[in-house]
């Protein structure tokens, strides 16, 4: 069960918006805890998608964006494309236990 | 660029210790913090833990007291010991370098190693 709580699936055609939810508490993304997000591409180690909630790495294109309020975070893909499908995991920190490094569970992201 | 490259068995008996290492290429491991990942097969990323390069550490509180990260700055490495294994520790094991804020913060994990499968089985 992890802290974050990820959709484990999401689709959508090519051209159009699809969102991830990640779902925290009052003790990680609530406790003011930057939100990360990973792409993962069958076979392949995670890329550093999205950090600090809504910054992108050089070289990953601007339809990939991010947002945080509350509780919760979203990444966004906008003009989906055939390359986007993956797995994509939020991650963030956790103050409880004296802190730790959190994982979302995983959205598989289908492009129809 | 900094590039990261996991070794160690792949096959390791229950109950004995999983050992990996984490050679940095490309650039140095001081000034930075340094992670461990796992992911079982057909599931998600596990965090393991993280070591700063003057040695201070981070773990997992699941897995406190099983793992233990150490760093050599002079090879430029880091090394990832678990304890005890068993069936359930199978997995890919990834290292990554950890962003971190001006302050110190966490702040993701910005490049990562190609992973190592590690089997455990008799």
């Amino acid at each position: 069960q992890s802290v974050l709580t990820q959709p484990p699936s999401v689709s959508g055609a090519p051209g159009q918006r699809v969102t991830i939810s990640c779902t925290g508490s009052s003790s990680n993304i609530g406790a003011a805890y930057d939100v990360h997000w990973y792409q993962q591409l069958p076979g392949t180690a995670p890329k550093f998608l999205i950090y600090g909630n809504n910054n992108r790495p050089s070289g990953v294109p601007d339809r990939f964006s991010g947002s945080k309020s509350g509780t919760s975070a979203s990444l966004a893909i906008t003009g989906l494309q055939a390359e986007d499908e993956a797995d994509y995991y939020c991650q963030s920190y956790d103050r409880s236990l004296g802190g730790f490094v959190i994982f979302g569970g995983g959205t598989k992201l289908t492009v129809l | 660029q900094v590039q990261l490259q996991e070794s160690g068995p792949g096959l390791v008996k229950p109950s004995e210790t999983l050992s990996l290492t984490c050679a940095v290429s490309g650039g140095s491991i001081r000034g930075y913090y340094w992670s461990w990942i796992r992911q079982p097969p057909g599931k998600g990323l596990e965090w393991l833990g993280y070591i700063y390069y003057s040695g201070s550490t981070n773990y997992s509180p699941s897995l406190k007291g099983r793992v233990t990260i150490s760093i050599d700055t002079s090879k430029n490495q880091f090394s990832l010991k678990m304890t005890s294994v068993t069936a359930p520790d199978t997995a890919v094991y990834y290292c990554a370098r950890v962003l971190t804020t001006f302050g110190g913060d966490f702040y993701g994990l910005d490049v990562w190693g190609q992973g190592t499968t590690v089997t455990v089985s008799s």
